[in-house]
């Protein structure tokens, strides 16, 4: 079955302590991203990669960082994280198209708190 | 910057009706509109893409029309269903970017 998977689900941490939320794709997509969704602030883009080796900063890349070292794989790493980045946190895929208009797929979502 | 907006209000119909969405966007026209599903605690889940030269795209029960004029889309789904009740969003890709722009979403309620 074709999916995106992350794990943890849910997880709860505290200030300064890092942490990974890592994300695999099983469809040989090449672009992948990570989003953070917030009430009232919609889906942002935090780092996209168009490919193996290749990542760049989406919207609101502060206080996170990402590796592409593997097709199928992209790691969110918090190195320090802060109560302001408590999110829900979505990893999408697709097809790398040099025109867009790629439909993304997304996967089931990390729930994180840090308190 | 680009925005994207969608309204905030909750859309509440009866079921068979025609349920319409809207996605305004300002500056400039992307060269995409997506619109996905997301159901509560959910990942987003794809539905139809619009090209900014096209201006109408179907797929089942589903339509998608752009109006560059008007600066907007409008999301349709005929015979809506209660299991179609989701919060709708409103994504743009402008030409040459691989960053979208998501709208907030509308929620969607369909009552039997």
């Amino acid at each position: 079955e074709a999916q995106v998977t992350q794990n943890p689900r849910y997880l709860i941490t505290v200030t300064g302590k890092k942490l990974t939320v890592t994300c695999s794709q099983n469809m040989n997509h090449e672009y992948m991203s990570w989003y953070r969704q917030d009430p009232g602030l919609g889906l942002r883009q935090i780092y996209y990669s168009m490919n193996v080796e290749v990542t760049d900063k989406g919207d609101v890349p502060e206080g996170y960082k990402v590796s592409r070292k593997e097709k199928r794989n992209f790691p969110l790493i918090l190195e320090s994280p802060s109560p302001n980045q408590t999110s829900l946190y979505f990893c999408a895929s697709s097809l790398f198209r040099s025109q867009g208009g790629y439909e993304q797929y997304f996967g089931p979502g990390t729930r994180l708190t840090v308190t | 910057s680009q925005k994207i907006e969608q309204n905030s209000e909750a859309l509440n119909i009866q079921e068979g009706k025609t349920a319409t969405l809207t996605c305004n966007y300002t500056n400039y026209s992307p060269a995409y509109l997506q619109w996905y599903r997301q159901d509560p605690g959910r990942g987003p889940v794809f539905l139809l893409l619009i090209r900014e030269n096209e201006k109408e795209k179907r797929k089942e029960r589903l339509k998608v029309t752009f109006d560059t004029t008007l600066k907007q889309s409008l999301f349709h789904i005929t015979a809506s269903q209660p299991a179609d009740s989701a919060t709708y969003l409103c994504a743009r890709i402008s030409g040459g970017s691989y960053i979208p722009t998501f709208g907030r979403g509308t929620s969607l309620i369909v009552h039997p």
